[in-house]
This record gives structure tokens, C-alpha cells and sequence, in this order.
């Protein structure tokens, strides 16, 4: 059964541009969390989706979007990049939404803002 | 406000010793204490979890052990070898609705020493 998937793994953008991330969750889950991670803040929650609906938010400012498809995979957004959106973002899908289920996370992709 | 309290920040371990990692959580109402192994390069992967309905969960050389009075959670690793230096992060939610999302400790790197 394949992970979570995410994409891409790297990328690095400059100040005030825009960043799409991609998640494809475990077969058959259809939650998708993003969590934000930084050595100075540690794993944040971002958002959280299930059946294309946004179920929780985070504290982030509305730079930070995301959304749900029909086959659950999800993309988040950041717009208007600044240097501190640096960070390893990880994508999680559960069963259900809500902490209901476990949680399993993908590899992350690592965005550098220059 | 840190929900969850983690310590200690770094441990060093010899081979075959016990690793023990505390955490500490505010909110009564959580109801789910996972905790995530982290190797470099890697997103968090779930390693054992627990429920407040009982004060401890084995699972191979991993035990969590739980206090709801003292609202303290820990994870004891047995037999430490090298293969489990990472860093480890203790989480806790309250399962259904829009606040299941997880809250997570800072994070223990633990290294173990051969």
C-alpha cells in the first residue's frame, strides 16, 4: 500500500512569488492535514480537509490556502512569499477528519524562500 | 500558550539502555497521545499511541506510559541501539470535530551511542 505522497520535494522561490504544494494521501483516506515545520516553531497545524470541505484552521495568516479534490488529494497555496515561509511543510491523511483516526505523514517538501 | 511540553530537549544513550521521554499536556479534553519517530530527511512516522483509558501501552521495545491525574505522558524506549537515534515528538488531540487537529511537543533528538 503506497504512503503519502508528496510534491514536489524541493523547491526554492523568491520573496513575494507564490508556491503550490501537492498531496496524494494513503488509498482510501480521505482527511489531509498540512503541518508547517520549523526548527524554531516546531510542527504546526495549518489546515485540515475531508471530503473537499476545510474541517479546521489553523493560526496562519490567509496567505496560506489550501483545498481538496474529489479523489482527496489536496493542495496548499502560499502567496505573497515571505523569508520566514521557509520551512519543511508535511502533509498527513487520516481515515476520517477530526483526530478520529491515526495520522500518517508524508516526506514533506522542503521550500526555501530567498 | 505551548499545549504540550516536551523534555528533554536532547539525550544521549549507551547502547542497550533505557530512553525516556517526557511530555506534559494542559487541556484536559484531549483524548489521543501519539508519538512520531523522525529520522533526518524523513516526514514523522507513528510509533505508538494511547488512550487516556489506560495508564500504559506496550508495543515491542516501546512503551508509553500515562498519568491522566498529573497530565503526563512518557515514552520509554528498552534496549536503545543506534538504529533509534532520531528525533522523537510526543502529540496530543481531542478526537472529533474541528479540533482534532494534533498539537506536538518541540521534540527529543535522542542519539544512541554504540
Amino acid at each position: 500500500k503506497a504512503g503519502v505522497t508528496q510534491t514536489p520535494r524541493y523547491l526554492i522561490k523568491t520573496r513575494g512569488q507564490q508556491v503550490t504544494l501537492s498531496c496524494s494521501p494513503i488509498s482510501g483516506h480521505r482527511s489531509v492535514s498540512w503541518y508547517q515545520q520549523t526548527p524554531g516553531q516546531g510542527l504546526q497545524f495549518l489546515f485540515e480537509y475531508f471530503s473537499e470541505t476545510q474541517r479546521n484552521k489553523g493560526n496562519f495568516p490567509g496567505r496560506f490556502s489550501g483545498r481538496q479534490f474529489s479523489n482527496s488529494r489536496s493542495e496548499m497555496n502560499v502567496s505573497t512569499l515571505e523569508l520566514g515561509d521557509s520551512a519543511l511543510y508535511l502533509c498527513a491523511s487520516s481515515l476520517d477528519w477530526g483526530g478520529a483516526t491515526e495520522a500518517f505523514f508524508g516526506q514533506g517538501t522542503r521550500l526555501t524562500v530567498v | 500558550q505551548q499545549q504540550v511540553k516536551q523534555s528533554p530537549q536532547s539525550l544521549i544513550v549507551q547502547k542497550g539502555g533505557i530512553s525516556i521521554i517526557n511530555c506534559a499536556y494542559e487541556n484536559t479534553a484531549f483524548d489521543y497521545f501519539p508519538w512520531y519517530q523522525q529520522f533526518p530527511g524523513k516526514g514523522p512516522a507513528l510509533l505508538i499511541a494511547i488512550r487516556p483509558d489506560v495508564s500504559e501501552k506496550k508495543e515491542g521495545r516501546f512503551t508509553i506510559s500515562f498519568n491522566k491525574s498529573a497530565k503526563q505522558f512518557s515514552l520509554h524506549i528498552m534496549d536503545s541501539q543506534p538504529g533509534d537515534s532520531a528525533t522523537y515528538f510526543c502529540a496530543a488531540s481531542k478526537h472529533g470535530g474541528s479540533q482534532g487537529n494534533l498539537i506536538f511537543g518541540k521534540g527529543t533528538k535522542l542519539s544512541v551511542k554504540p
